[in-house]
């Protein structure tokens, strides 16, 4: 089955630069990407994701790039905040005749330094 | 919309005692899942179903049963509760079509908070 790991495990920027984070899968049919943010106490909720028809996408502050061929996908985080300031998921799921599922990754705890 | 609901919030079980979580959506999702979020770790599925009278296991189904009777809900029995199994429980749904092409977007409930001891 399909594998995703997710680096790093936790990670620490000052307000105001970049977070990046960074997952690698292992099945080359997966064809969808999502990122999920979880709050501490709170539910997963999506904040972007990505199909394998695309190499990136944005959305204000966060962006997403995919290398299908290394078989890694990134979120990008410009001019973070302290509302930033929680657990990052990535997954991968792949359209398998009515078996759509998500594999997660372990999560990135993000701390922003004010 | 209500969207995803999960009932109890937490519970705190004896050894062997069993117990149903309930999820319900109201967003006219086919698919549902539940997951189950140890601390500090990501979320691993359980079961899930792509309709009503459908349902299939996920990477860790020992020690849990799933019904779905209907679109709206999709129960989680844990029948002979074990330590093992204190954890959050996350019900999620999303909607899958023909031409979606891969994996849709699924829409978490906000977790049942289990503790066995």
């Amino acid at each position: 089955g399909e594998n995703v790991e997710q680096h790093p495990s936790t990670l620490s920027v000052q307000e105001g630069d970049s977070a990046v984070i960074k997952c690698t899968y292992s099945d080359s049919a997966s064809n969808y990407f999502p990122w999920y943010k979880q709050e501490l106490g709170k539910r997963p909720q999506l904040i972007i994701d990505i199909r394998s028809n695309v190499g990136e996408k944005k959305d204000q502050r966060i962006a997403v790039t995919l290398n299908k061929t290394a078989k890694h996908f990134s979120l990008h985080i410009t001019e973070t905040q302290p509302e930033d300031s929680a657990v990052y998921f990535c997954a991968a799921g792949k359209s398998n005749f009515g078996n759509e599922k998500l594999t997660f990754g372990t999560g990135t705890r993000l701390t922003i330094i004010p | 919309n209500a969207g995803v609901t999960q009932t109890p919030k937490f519970r705190i079980l004896k050894i062997g005692q069993s117990m149903t979580l309930q999820c319900t959506q109201d967003m006219n999702h086919n698919y549902m899942y539940w997951y189950r979020q140890d601390p500090g770790m990501g979320l691993k599925l359980i079961y899930y179903s792509v309709g009503a009278g459908i349902t299939d296991k996920g990477e860790v189904p020992n020690g849990y049963n799933v019904s779905r009777s209907t679109t709206e809900d999709f129960p989680l029995r844990l029948e002979l509760a074990a330590p093992s199994q204190t954890s959050v429980y996350f019900c999620a749904s999303s909607r899958v079509t023909g031409g979606s092409g891969g994996a849709e977007t699924q829409y978490f409930g906000p977790g049942t908070r289990l503790l066995v001891l």
